[in-house]
This record gives structure tokens, C-alpha cells and sequence, in this order.
């Protein structure tokens, strides 16, 4: 069973629109990521969450909002979408916000039109 | 900037074969991570090795930190082994801020 859980696996978003990527571990872990991987090119990293609170932002745009509602959510909202804001989204977790091992979860592709 | 360079790009292999992929980076890392990506995207973790030797199965990692380098031995190679092997760092900064190369896409044929 999958420990990360991301939802929607597919998404489809016109532009200017606003979507909510969804993220919910059950690992225990107390630190969560986003992380995003464009076509050829590497996995980048947006934002890192440690019990709740924001560690790290990578983002230069506003556009871009982790949410946490709760220990083991972060919830990312996108708005005034772009077509190059399409690319897959990973959701990811470690133990705390050390250099611990990460755990992703499957991924939400993202393709704005 | 910090970056992290992996080669080869690719590399087609027959079942049985061993892989050797390389990791390269432009300054000390704290932190180095081996993952796995699969065809269909998802990512798995495979060896956390900042420096020295490391095995889990038929995977071997050697970091010589001070020439900046990590390998990643696969012995006998299986068709299952094929996807994409990600090379990340972490240069010191707090948490998890990993980053990676842009991967070796190996292909292993029956």
C-alpha cells in the first residue's frame, strides 16, 4: 500500500485557473516536501515543511502556496496557471527535516492547456 | 551554482551485465543519495552513501568525497533494473533541499 498518497495521479488545468494538489503521508514522518520535475530536466525542489511550519522555499513566484491542515498533509495550490507550469509534482517525506532518507509519493502530472 | 552531473545519459545492457553510473558535483556535499526512478515515474530511495562503500544487494556506491565523485555499481543486471538512476545532493543546507542530476536512463534487454 502506498505510505505517500498524492492526489489527482492526472491532472488537466487551463490556463489562469487555480488547482490544489493533494498530499497525505503515513509514514509518521514529521517533515514534508515538494518537489517538481519538468520535462528533461532534474527534479527541483519547491518548499520543505517541518512540523507544520515552512523550512524552505525554492519558489520565486507567489503563485505557488504549500498548505497544512494537519501533521501529515501539505496540500499545494497553484494559481493563475501557466503552460509551463506543467510538469509532475512530487510529494515527499522524511522522518524530520535532518538528512534523513526521502520517501515520495507517485506523483501528480500537471498539464496546463 | 551547485550542480550535479551524471553519465553517462544512457546505457543499454543485456540481462547479466554489470552497470556502473557515475555522479560527479561541483563541491562538498553533506548528504548524497541514490534513487530509482521508474518508467511509469515513481521514485524510490536506494542508498543514502555521503562517503566510503556502501552495498544493499547487488548495488554497490563509493563516494570519494574529496574528488567529488559517487558511483553506483548494479551487478547482474535484471530487465526489472530498467528506469532511470538519480544522483542527489544535499550541499549543507537544512532539511532535505536535495539536488539532482538529471539521471542515467538504463535499459537492460532479455
Amino acid at each position: 500500500d502506498p505510505k505517500i498518497i498524492q492526489k489527482p495521479k492526472y491532472l488537466v488545468a487551463v490556463t489562469g485557473s487555480e488547482k490544489i494538489l493533494i498530499c497525505e503521508q503515513y509514514l509518521g514522518h514529521n517533515a514534508m516536501y515538494w518537489y517538481r520535475q519538468s520535462a528533461k530536466k532534474p527534479l527541483e525542489f519547491m518548499f520543505s515543511y517541518s512540523y507544520q511550519k515552512l523550512m524552505d522555499n525554492q519558489t520565486a513566484s507567489s503563485r505557488f502556496q504549500p498548505q497544512s491542515s494537519k501533521k501529515n498533509h501539505l496540500d499545494l495550490q497553484i494559481t493563475a496557471l501557466k503552460p509551463d507550469d506543467s510538469a509532475t509534482y512530487f510529494c515527499a517525506s522524511s522522518q524530520d527535516s535532518s538528512q534523513n532518507t526521502l520517501y515520495f509519493g507517485a506523483g501528480t502530472r500537471l498539464s496546463v492547456l | 551554482g551547485q550542480q550535479v552531473q551524471q553519465s553517462p545519459a544512457s546505457l543499454v545492457l543485456q540481462e547479466g551485465e554489470n552497470a556502473e553510473l557515475q555522479c560527479n558535483f561541483s563541491s562538498t556535499a553533506t548528504q548524497l543519495q541514490w534513487f530509482y526512478q521508474s518508467p511509469g515515474g515513481s521514485l524510490v530511495s536506494l542508498l543514502s552513501n555521503p562517503s566510503g562503500t556502501k552495498h544493499t544487494g547487488r548495488l554497490t556506491s563509493t563516494t570519494v568525497t574529496k574528488e567529488r565523485r559517487s558511483s553506483l555499481h548494479i551487478s547482474s543486471s535484471q530487465t526489472t533494473d530498467s528506469g532511470t538512476y538519480l544522483c542527489a545532493l544535499n550541499y549543507g543546507s537544512s532539511g532535505n533541499k536535495l539536488i539532482f542530476g538529471i539521471g542515467t536512463l538504463l535499459s537492460v534487454k532479455p
